[in-house]
């Protein structure tokens, strides 16, 4: 069955860096394309961006572009998401989602990570 | 940007009574790209409908999608006590936008 496990969680310093890993089971991982979507408490999802598993080819989000960076690693069939220049307002539950071919659905998600922001 | 509201806010609804949930785009969008998410509480969103229409996998017969254009309704027929949760309407564009989130809670 598809799964996607993220890694723990984590807390931040204002300024800091953080990397979120998704280690993708039960499918072919270069197949699908990988987004990320966070939720900040009590808000809505907020799209993030993509990436393209098979050829490593990215989109992302106009308000996190220059701070948000998505990679992935075919071998380990983990999709990575890294946020820079931490803020207090970054304070979220991120998560990894899975695009249903051709329907732009995002059918699987992973358990989602916290990451919080705090001085 | 395509912008997408919810209404109501909220639906206070008891089991077994229908729950009928909008979402309203700022500009028309395709409807093969429009779907509706079902999030609990400390739980990741989970997909019930795609392509405006269409049930997911596993999700009961009492849930259903409709619309085009700018308006979309997910109609929920009789509320079961594990239905009693918030509700995202989402568009896959070039930046996926999701709406507010409609709650739908005991009343």
């Amino acid at each position: 069955q598809v799964q996607l496990v993220q890694s723990g969680a984590e807390v931040k310093k204002p300024g800091a860096s953080v990397k979120v890993s998704c280690k993708a089971s039960g499918y072919s991982f270069s197949t699908y394309a990988m987004h990320w979507v966070r939720q900040a408490p009590g808000q809505r999802l907020e799209w993030m961006g993509w990436i393209n598993a098979g050829n490593g080819n990215t989109q992302y989000s106009q308000q996190l572009q220059g701070r948000v960076t998505i990679t992935r690693d075919t071998s380990a069939s983990t999709a990575y998401m890294e946020l820079s220049s931490l803020r207090s307002e970054d304070t979220a539950v991120y998560y990894c989602a899975r695009v249903r071919a051709g329907t732009g659905s995002f059918d699987y998600w992973g358990q989602g990570t916290l990451v919080t922001v705090s001085s | 940007e395509i912008v997408l509201t919810q209404s109501p806010g909220t639906l206070s609804l008891s089991p077994g009574e229908r729950a009928t949930l909008s979402c309203r785009a700022s500009q028309s969008v395709a409807g093969s790209y429009f779907g509706w998410y079902q999030q609990k509480p400390g739980q990741a969103p989970r997909l019930l409908i795609y392509g405006a229409s269409y049930r997911a996998t596993g999700i009961p017969d009492r849930f259903s999608g409709s619309g085009s254009g700018t308006d979309f309704t997910l109609t929920i027929t009789r509320l079961e006590p594990e239905d009693f949760a918030v509700y995202y309407c989402h568009h896959y564009g070039s930046s996926p936008q999701f709406g507010q989130g409609t709650k739908v809670e005991i009343k």
